[in-house]
């Protein structure tokens, strides 16, 4: 069964720090999410992608978030200069075509632990 | 803004017997509601779901139900397994505010004991 695929599982970085966190959606799909939940509160809408461009973003997504589609099969999540509060698990997903009535698959997802 | 909740942070039920999981929303826009399980170190993922239209979708085990005019959704399963054990979400769909927003809840942690 196709899968969302996320690395690393688990990064560690002190504050200030950048980090990257990579995705591989699955292979025919067209529309990119990346969602992150603080550890005990609920999964939190991040940014959704398509057609190589932002579509959606939350308030939760500031100027220190970026993300992009380098190669046409990975998409990444750029934290330019991480804050404690950053820490959580972030979850890719993808989903074949938009509209709410499609079902997102979420990778394993990444730890982020800022200290 | 809290508009999609799961008021239950955690729920026991033993094994065999039913298990009942409950969501409520506060916008009258979404249309489409899903269940995800989350296993630890796992992402979410799909279970079941319910379009606006209907009151009631069934899938083997699992049962969600819809009431709008309640803004109330819940999903039933029986019997509960001991593999049921994980965090349900509750997520809402629709067009708010210009864009289509899907929110979840903040996730029932459901333990189900042989």
């Amino acid at each position: 069964e196709p899968e969302v695929t996320q690395t690393p599982s688990h990064q560690v970085t002190q504050m200030g720090q950048e980090v990257i966190l990579r995705c591989v959606p699955i292979s025919n799909h067209l529309y990119f999410y990346w969602y992150r939940q603080i550890l005990g509160q609920k999964v939190e809408f991040l940014v959704s992608f398509y057609n190589n461009e932002i579509s959606e973003k939350s308030e939760i997504f500031d100027d220190q978030f970026s993300v992009e589609r380098p190669d046409g099969s990975n998409f990444t999540l750029k934290i330019r200069s991480t804050k404690l509060e950053d820490s959580a698990m972030y979850f890719c997903a993808s989903t074949p075509r938009g509209g709410g009535a499609n079902v997102l698959t979420f990778g394993a997802g990444s730890r982020l632990t800022v200290l | 803004d809290q508009q999609v909740k799961q008021n239950s942070p955690s729920l026991s039920v033993q094994e065999g017997r039913i298990s009942i999981l409950n969501c409520d929303y506060t916008n009258s826009m979404f249309d489409y509601f899903l269940w995800y399980k989350k296993y630890p170190a796992e992402g979410p993922t799909f279970l079941i779901s319910i379009s606006s239209i209907k009151d009631k979708n069934e899938d083997g085990r699992f049962t969600v139900f819809l009431n709008k005019s309640a803004k109330h959704l819940s999903l039933h399963i029986v019997p509960s397994q001991p593999g049921d054990s994980a965090v349900y979400f509750c997520a809402a769909s629709g067009w708010v505010q210009g864009a289509q927003k899907l929110v979840f809840g903040q996730g029932t942690r459901l333990t189900i004991n042989p």
